[in-house]
């Protein structure tokens, strides 16, 4: 059974420009969400998906945004980048709801703002 | 908002010894806890979880200890061996709410 695949796995962008980033669930799973890895604060929660709809959203400014497909993959962008954002981005799946139970993670997403 | 923390960036312990991590919670709506394994170049991988209405769980070398009254967990590692040097995550969730995770701690076994 495939993993939670997230691509691409290294990116570097400059202030200003927009990037947009992609998870695919493992197969069967139905939600998605987005979290924020920086040093010294943890994984902060960016929004879930579920069935193609956002079911929560996470304290970040509107220039974070994220959209989940009929399949169940997801993006996530970020426009007008600011160097705070320069940050691994994880995506996790699960069946039910992240709320419900174990995340499934991805390997992360790497940004680098310049 | 830090509704988990996780006061402690680092421990170090020696292997065969016990290492116990702590986590601290606000909100006392959380009623399912767990712990998440992360290892460098990977994602965070789900160790053991706790719903609220115990107090212990147990699977094999880790145990996870909630005390609601104190709003506080801890992970117990017996006996710690070299392979868990990781940074762990707790993490929390109130129903129909997203997960949410403190800043981790990075534990070093030596041996």
């Amino acid at each position: 059974k495939a993993g939670v695949t997230q691509t691409p796995r290294y990116l570097i962008k400059t202030r200003g420009q927009q990037v947009t980033l992609s998870c695919s669930p493992i197969s069967g799973h139905r939600s998605v969400s987005w979290y924020q890895q920086t040093p010294g604060q943890g994984l902060q929660f960016l929004f879930e998906y579920f069935s193609e709809t956002q079911r929560n959203k996470g304290n970040f400014p509107g220039r974070f945004s994220g959209r989940q497909f009929s399949n169940s993959r997801s993006e996530m962008n970020v426009s007008t980048l600011e160097l705070g954002d320069s940050a691994l981005y994880l995506c996790a799946s699960s069946w039910r709801g992240s709320h419900t139970g174990e995340l499934f993670f991805g390997e992360g997403s790497r940004l680098t703002v310049l | 908002d830090q509704q988990v923390k996780q006061n402690s960036p680092s421990l170090s312990v020696q292997e065969g010894r016990i290492s116990i991590l702590n986590c601290d919670y606000t909100n006392s709506m959380f009623d399912y806890f767990l712990w998440y394994k992360k290892y460098p170049a990977e994602g965070p991988t789900f160790l053991i979880s706790i719903s609220s209405i115990k107090d212990k769980n147990e699977d094999g070398r880790f145990t996870v200890f909630l005390n609601k009254s104190a709003k506080h967990l801890s992970l117990h590692i017996v006996p710690s061996q070299p392979g868990d040097s990781a940074v762990y995550f707790c993490a929390a969730s109130a129903n129909n709410n997203d997960m949410r995770f403190g800043a981790g701690t990075r534990l070093t076994v030596k041996p």
